[in-house]
């Protein structure tokens, strides 16, 4: 089974601000690789997979980045809507799909 | 407009039954490969198994913690899918979520339920 982590486990940003996160595989996953965002007591909305696809209706400051073990989902300009946990999840070696533990995004 | 609603959680005893329900609607759900996404309070996702369609074989795949207790099944007839769940235990607790996987190629989750809640407690 692949294990996922991400870090920082919280990240505080200011409105406006860049935020960068971490996801790294305990083996290489190529380019499957996807992000989730999820705001508190919403389900998880797909943002990001093949590690740099924008899913639909996703606006563009948030980007994914990496390849094989390294990932980063950077968001840009932070606004007020982007404060949630983000997921990594990968999906090159199945069952299990794996999710990382997420990392959380909150106002400085 | 694309939508997966789940319906059936609750209160259960260690030990006991319950299961599970995932309206679809707005796609062709015949074509979609399903799968169910726990979350226990406060903390992460988990992958709890797939069904993939009929056409692509209809194989089953469960996450090793629930092999053996918990049973997917679909109705193409009805656009429904089920998690039969026996044998729970507290660590079952959380929020279930039916979702689909966007590709073959890109096996992320792209539309999600709401979500229904499963507590498991004497």
């Amino acid at each position: 089974e692949i294990v996922m982590t991400q870090s920082p486990a919280t990240l505080s940003v200011s409105p406006g601000e860049r935020a960068s996160l971490s996801c790294r595989a305990s083996q290489s996953v190529g380019n499957n690789l996807g992000w989730y965002q999820q705001k508190p007591g919403q389900s998880p909305r797909l943002l990001i997979y093949g590690a740099s696809i924008r899913a639909t209706g996703i606006p563009a400051r948030f980007s994914g980045t990496g390849s094989g073990t390294e990932f980063t989902l950077t968001i840009s300009t932070l606004q007020s809507e982007d404060f949630a946990v983000y997921y990594c999840q990968q999906y090159n070696n199945w069952p299990p799909f794996t999710f990382g533990p997420g990392t959380k995004v909150d106002i400085k | 407009e694309e939508q997966l609603v789940e319906s059936g959680g609750g209160l259960v005893k260690p030990g006991g039954s319950l299961r599970l329900s995932c309206a679809a609607s707005g796609f062709i759900f015949t074509d979609a490969w399903m799968i169910w996404v726990r979350q226990a309070p406060g903390k992460g996702l988990e992958w709890v198994g797939r069904i993939y369609s009929k056409g692509a074989g209809g194989t089953v795949e469960y996450a090793t913690p629930v092999k053996g207790r918990f049973t997917i099944s679909r109705d193409d007839s009805e656009n429904m899918m089920y998690l039969q769940m026996n044998s729970l235990d507290t660590e079952d607790t959380g929020v279930y979520y039916c979702t689909i996987v966007f590709h073959p190629v890109y096996q992320v989750f792209h539309l999600w339920g709401q979500g229904t809640l499963v507590s498991v407690s004497s």
